[in-house]
């Protein structure tokens, strides 16, 4: 199957800083990336939807200006925690659709990357 | 905003035995997937089902997608400690492209 990598897998960062988190189709192209927030033993919270080459669409309830988010390419979307607080801690998950494949098309998720804020 | 139901929310059950999962909103679905995720990892996809009434078979899974496409069901008949983990439906309303997660079923199975 297609292969979804997101990178770091881990950061711990003191609060206030901001960290950066990206998500690479590694051998298909995404015109659409999905970032998902996920609480210890808890189901996946679609935060927002990322578009290759226009801006984001965030779920209700999600800040914008707190979760940034760029899609520069057909195989990149990166996520950005801005000055980050302990609350924002949790497992960020993102995942790709095949551009061609449309809306039954499988989900490919990275393997999320668990963020810690000091 | 779409909900989607899990129900049972935790499953612990001996090897050996049958298990449902179910899946229930109020919303219409043009498309639902099955996913298990393994802690720390990134879900997998079990399945995908686009008609109403549609079963599927995966080795000892089972699949139902409701004749309403507002509900679905995963069958585990029985279950080895292999299939432990949380099961996680996801949906796709009609004209949109993307997938809200159930509230996520965990099973455990012992030896």
């Amino acid at each position: 199957g297609a292969v979804v990598s997101q990178h770091p897998s881990r950061v711990i960062c003191k609060s206030g800083t901001s960290v950066k988190i990206e998500c690479r189709s590694l051998d298909f192209q995404a015109t659409t990336m999905f970032w998902y927030r996920q609480f210890p033993k808890k189901s996946l919270m679609l935060m927002a939807t990322s578009n290759e080459g226009s801006k984001a669409t965030y779920e209700q309830g999600v800040e914008k200006d707190k979760f940034l988010i760029n899609h520069a390419s057909l195989t990149l979307s990166t996520l950005t925690v801005t000055s980050a607080h302990p609350e924002d801690s949790s497992f960020y998950i993102c995942s790709a659709r095949e551009m061609l494949l449309g809306a039954a098309g499988e989900l490919f998720f990275g393997e999320g990357s668990r963020l810690t804020v000091l | 905003t779409q909900l989607l139901e899990q129900s049972p929310q935790f499953l612990s059950i001996q090897e050996g035995e049958n298990l449902t999962v179910y899946c229930n909103s109020s919303s219409v679905f043009s498309s639902l997937q099955w996913y298990r995720q393994e802690p720390g990892e990134g879900p997998v996809l079990l399945v995908t089902v686009v008609t109403g009434g549609e079963v599927k078979k995966l080795k000892r899974l089972t699949f139902q997608f409701g004749d309403a496409r507002k509900d679905s069901s995963l069958h585990i008949t029985a279950a080895q400690p292999g299939d432990t983990g949380l099961y996680l439906c996801a949906g796709s309303a009609t004209g949109t492209y993307k997938y809200i997660f159930g509230t996520g079923t965990r099973l455990k199975v012992l030896a």
